[in-house]
């Protein structure tokens, strides 16, 4: 089974800020990997797929990239409305697997 | 727009059989597509249970196989989940959403097993 590590696992910044979140896959899945984000209480929002194709609707501070087994998630200026939990999904071989979660909350 | 919703018991005692069912509407699931029911247990991050494709096809998590069933029905566009032999770590919110990647979710149904 693919194991995906994320880090860090919480991170705290501020508006205006540029983070990357990092997922790392325990074997090459290609560019099989999806990213979500989900606030407390709230159902999960599906963000990116193929690693670096951004869902239509979700803003252009958002932006993924990497294949093999090294993705990056980046969001270019945080916004208040982005501090939340991301997780990543891969999509590459059942069964399908996220990662822990990365927590980003204000600094 | 695609919309997915959630039913069944919100509390399944220990040792039954956990039922959900998740309605589809906004797209036929007969034209293709798969299903998906994830979850989220209490403190703990998204775990996926399994999916289903329009065909019947199953693919379900190693760790829930020998307890788990999903199940399509076209003709009333849904799809269901069963679950034996719950325990208390199967308490968490059940989202059912369409897969592959999970684009659209249901709003989630928070079942609790308690003796």
């Amino acid at each position: 089974d693919i194991q995906l590590t994320q880090s860090p696992s919480f991170l705290s910044a501020s508006v205006g800020d540029r983070v990357t979140i990092t997922c790392r896959a325990s074997e090459d899945i290609s560019s099989y990997l999806a990213w979500y984000q989900q606030k407390p209480g709230k159902v999960p929002k599906f963000l990116i797929y193929a690693a670096s194709t951004v869902q239509s609707g979700v803003p252009s501070r958002f932006s993924g990239s990497g294949s093999g087994t090294e993705f990056t998630l980046t969001v270019s200026s945080l916004q208040p409305e982005d501090f939340a939990t991301y997780y990543c999904q891969q999509l590459s071989n059942y069964p399908y697997s996220f990662g822990q979660g990365t927590t980003l909350d204000i600094k | 727009q695609v919309q997915l919703q959630e039913s069944g018991p919100g509390l399944v005692k220990t040792s039954e059989t956990l039922s959900l069912t998740c309605g589809v509407s906004g797209y036929s699931i007969g034209r293709g597509a798969y299903w998906a029911w994830i979850r989220r247990a209490p403190g703990k991050g998204l775990e996926w249970i399994g999916s289903i494709y329009h065909t019947g096809s199953t693919y379900y998590n190693p760790s829930l196989e020998s307890r788990l069933k999903i199940t399509i029905d076209t003709s009333k566009n849904q799809f269901s989940l069963n679950l034996s032999s719950v325990t208390a770590a199967d308490t968490a919110v059940y989202y059912c959403s369409r897969g592959d990647p999970f684009d659209y979710w249901g709003q989630g149904t928070l079942v609790t097993v308690s003796s």
